[in-house]
C-alpha cells in the first residue's frame, strides 16, 4: 500500500513569510509528485506538479523534488492571507497501478 | 471553458433510495475518476475509468457502482445508500492516470 504523509498542521505563518510544507513517500518507483490548494468546501485545485529532481518555481510557488529521500515539498514565498487553505501532496499511480495516493493534506493559516 | 460538473451539489436522500450523481467534463480526457474525502481520511478514490466501458475499482468501492458510456460522463451510483456514505464526493477527470487531474466541484451527500 502506497503512502503520502504531510503534516496536518495547522501551519501557521505571517504575512509576507515563507511557508514549507512537506511531503514524504512510500514508494520509490513513484515518477510524478503534485501540490493540490484546497479550500474549505471547495475541490482541489492543481498548483504544481514536478517529475525531476530538484526545484521547479513557478511565480510565488516553488516545488522541491528528493527521489533519493522520497520527499517533496512546496514552498510558498511572500505568503498572503489568501493562501490560507489546505494543501495536498499527491503521488502518481505506479506500479501498474492506476490509482494516485493523495496524503491528508497540511492546514496552512497565514496572519496578516 | 474547461470544466468538470457534477449534479446535485447538495444531496440529503435516507438510507437504501437509490441515486446517481453525475459526472461531466469537456476537455476530452480519457482518465475519470470518483473520490470520497472524509475529515481526518483525506481524499480516497472510490473507482476509476481510462476509457469508454473500462473502469476498475479504486481503495474503497463497496456499496457503489459507475457506468462509462461515454467518454465525457462518468456517473457514481449508490444502489442502497447508508449512512456510512454520507461524505464529501468529487469527480475528476485527467489525459491518464499518471498526470495531474481536474476536479469538480464536490457533491454533499448526507444518508439518514
Amino acid at each position: 500500500q502506497k503512502e503520502v504523509e504531510q503534516n496536518s498542521g495547522p501551519l501557521s505563518v505571517p504575512e509576507g513569510a515563507i511557508a514549507s510544507l512537506n511531503c514524504t513517500y512510500s514508494d520509490r518507483v513513484s515518477q510524478s509528485f503534485f501540490w493540490y490548494r484546497q479550500y474549505s468546501g471547495k475541490s482541489p485545485e492543481l498548483i504544481m506538479s514536478i517529475y525531476s529532481n530538484g526545484d521547479k518555481e513557478d511565480g510565488r510557488f516553488t516545488a522541491q523534488l528528493n527521489k533519493a529521500s522520497q520527499y517533496v515539498s512546496l514552498l510558498i514565498r511572500d505568503s498572503q492571507p489568501s493562501d490560507s487553505a489546505t494543501y495536498l501532496c499527491a503521488v502518481d499511480a505506479s506500479g501498474g497501478s492506476y490509482i494516485p495516493t493523495f496524503g491528508r493534506g497540511t492546514s496552512l493559516i497565514v496572519h496578516p | 471553458e474547461a470544466q468538470v460538473t457534477q449534479n446535485p451539489r447538495y444531496l440529503i436522500t435516507v438510507t437504501g433510495k437509490k441515486l446517481t450523481v453525475t459526472c461531466s467534463q469537456n476537455m476530452n480526457h480519457e482518465y475519470m475518476s470518483w473520490y470520497r474525502q472524509d475529515p481526518g481520511l483525506g481524499l480516497r478514490q472510490i473507482y476509476y475509468s481510462m476509457n469508454v466501458e473500462v473502469t476498475d475499482k479504486g481503495d474503497v468501492p463497496e456499496g457503489y457502482k459507475v457506468s462509462r458510456k461515454e467518454k465525457r460522463n462518468f456517473p457514481l451510483i449508490l444502489e442502497s445508500p447508508s449512512p456510512n456514505q454520507t461524505s464529501l464526493y468529487f469527480c475528476a477527470s485527467s489525459s491518464d492516470g499518471y498526470y495531474e487531474q481536474y476536479f469538480g466541484p464536490g457533491t454533499r451527500l448526507t444518508v439518514t
